[in-house]
């Protein structure tokens, strides 16, 4: 049973078209939950933290919020260079990380 | 912005060879990570360390073997490469458990 799922595995946008990426987790003791953006042929490098529901954290395009049981990262008018595999990852209790499989974001111009 | 690095980048070669692949971080993080991804794939956590001599096996079995004998030095072994090892391998390395981790860009390696 998968701890982190994010969905849709893979969405493609016209540039300036507005969605949303979800990550919904089933760990109890949530202590943080984080995205990464990961260009092809590199590491992951890290978007936001949140620690706590209703928390919520913007940077640029992209906002990232949280509820008890998943997050959201919005991405508001998106261009082509937002084109990335969009990471979810969470802490539970003392363990390390768990991540999802990534959405796969695609912006045509 | 982060510092780690790994080396090789890409790695090709031949079955029942020893591998070894370099990790090292200029930040002065405790905390050191090794991660397996494949395409399309979330990344398993397969090495861990929270500070010098100190190695923990992660979720993901591996045969591979890692060491932390200074802070900046992560390296991962596999004593006798065969084509199930194909894979990206990602290094990373935090200060402390809920900072963000910074990652390496990875090697990617094929095993023939």
């Amino acid at each position: 049973e998968d701890q982190v799922t994010q969905s849709p595995e893979a969405l493609r946008l016209q540039e300036g078209e507005s969605s949303s990426l979800n990550c919904s987790y089933t760990v109890s003791g949530l202590r943080g939950l984080f995205w990464y953006r990961q260009d092809p042929g590199k590491g992951p490098e890290f978007l936001f933290t949140l620690y706590s529901a209703g928390e919520e954290k913007e940077k640029e395009r992209l906002k990232a919020t949280l509820t008890k049981k998943e997050s959201f990262l919005h991405i508001t008018a998106p261009k082509p260079e937002d084109s990335a595999t969009y990471l979810c990852a969470v802490v539970e209790g003392y363990s390390t990380l768990t991540f999802g499989k990534g959405t796969m974001l695609l912006v045509s111009p | 912005e982060a510092d780690i690095y790994q080396t090789p980048r890409y790695l090709v070669i031949g079955t029942g060879k020893k591998i070894t692949l370099e990790c090292s971080q200029t930040m002065g993080h405790d905390k050191m990570y090794w991660y397996q991804q494949d395409p399309g794939m979330e990344l398993h956590l397969i090495h861990y360390s929270y500070g010098v001599n100190s190695t923990e096996k992660g979720d993901l079995s591996s045969e591979s073997t890692v060491s932390r004998i200074r802070t900046e030095h992560f390296p991962l072994t596999l004593e006798s490469a065969r084509p199930s090892h194909t894979s990206q391998y990602l290094c990373a390395s935090s200060s402390y458990d809920l900072e963000p981790q910074h990652f390496g860009d990875g090697t990617r390696l094929s095993i023939l």
